[in-house]
């Protein structure tokens, strides 16, 4: 299968200051890429959808001037969480998709970025 | 809008017990359905799909048949192992476009020696 990867795996800050994640897809073009956010022992939830060379969807409920997702390339997104509150602290993991979805609209996803903010 | 449920956790079997972990959805359409998995520590990996009613995705020893009259996509495996271990989570994709997956709760499985 396509490989996605993520950058950094783990991080820890201080509240105020701002962290970039980053989501590439290593072996094919991801038109679309998708953030999600992983609570402990819950699901995740859908943050934003980014096509590639547009502004990011932001679903209900979701901060788009703390939560910048930049998705400027056919293999990179990037989310950055500005102004990083503990609350924030949490798995963040990016899934990507090809032009027209891979045989049932298959998404591979990343590894996650687990953020700790002190 | 759409929505996926799956039985809640945490389920604890001895190794080579059958698992069935249910799952049910509610879409429009006809929905593209998923199972992944979590191992501790790790990103989320597709264990298996069905596109369309009646498929049966199925890996490693994993089942689940894509049931359009009970909405159901129920998981099994004839014989866990330790190794099966992990979070696995039920997820629907509409059948077009590049949309977002709308995923289960999780469920907990620890399989014991």
């Amino acid at each position: 299968g396509a490989v996605v990867s993520q950058h950094p795996s783990r991080v820890i800050c201080k509240s105020g200051t701002s962290v970039k994640i980053e989501c590439r897809s290593l072996d094919f073009q991801a038109t679309t890429m998708f953030w999600y956010r992983q609570f402990p022992k819950k699901s995740l939830m859908l943050m934003a959808t980014s096509n590639e060379g547009s502004k990011a969807t932001y679903e209900q409920g979701v901060e788009k001037d703390k939560f910048l997702i930049n998705h400027a390339s056919l293999t990179l997104s990037t989310l950055t969480v500005t102004s990083a509150h503990p609350e924030d602290s949490s798995f963040y993991i990016c899934s990507a998709s090809g032009s027209g979805g891979r045989g049932g609209n298959e998404q591979f996803f990343g590894p996650g970025t687990r953020l700790t903010v002190l | 809008g759409d929505s996926v449920t799956q039985m809640e956790g945490p389920v604890t079997l001895s190794e080579e017990a059958f698992l069935t972990i249910n799952c049910t959805y509610t879409a429009t359409g006809y929905p593209s359905l998923f199972w992944y998995v979590q191992y501790p520590g790790e990103g989320l990996q597709l264990l298996l799909k069905a596109t369309k009613a009646d498929d049966k995705g199925s890996n490693k020893g994993f089942e689940a048949t894509y049931r359009k009259e009970t909405t159901s996509f129920h998981l099994e495996k004839g014989s866990v192992q330790v190794s099966d271990s992990a979070v696995y989570f039920c997820a629907l994709t509409p059948s077009s476009g590049n949309t977002p997956l709308v995923f289960g709760k999780g469920t907990r499985l620890s399989v014991i020696a």
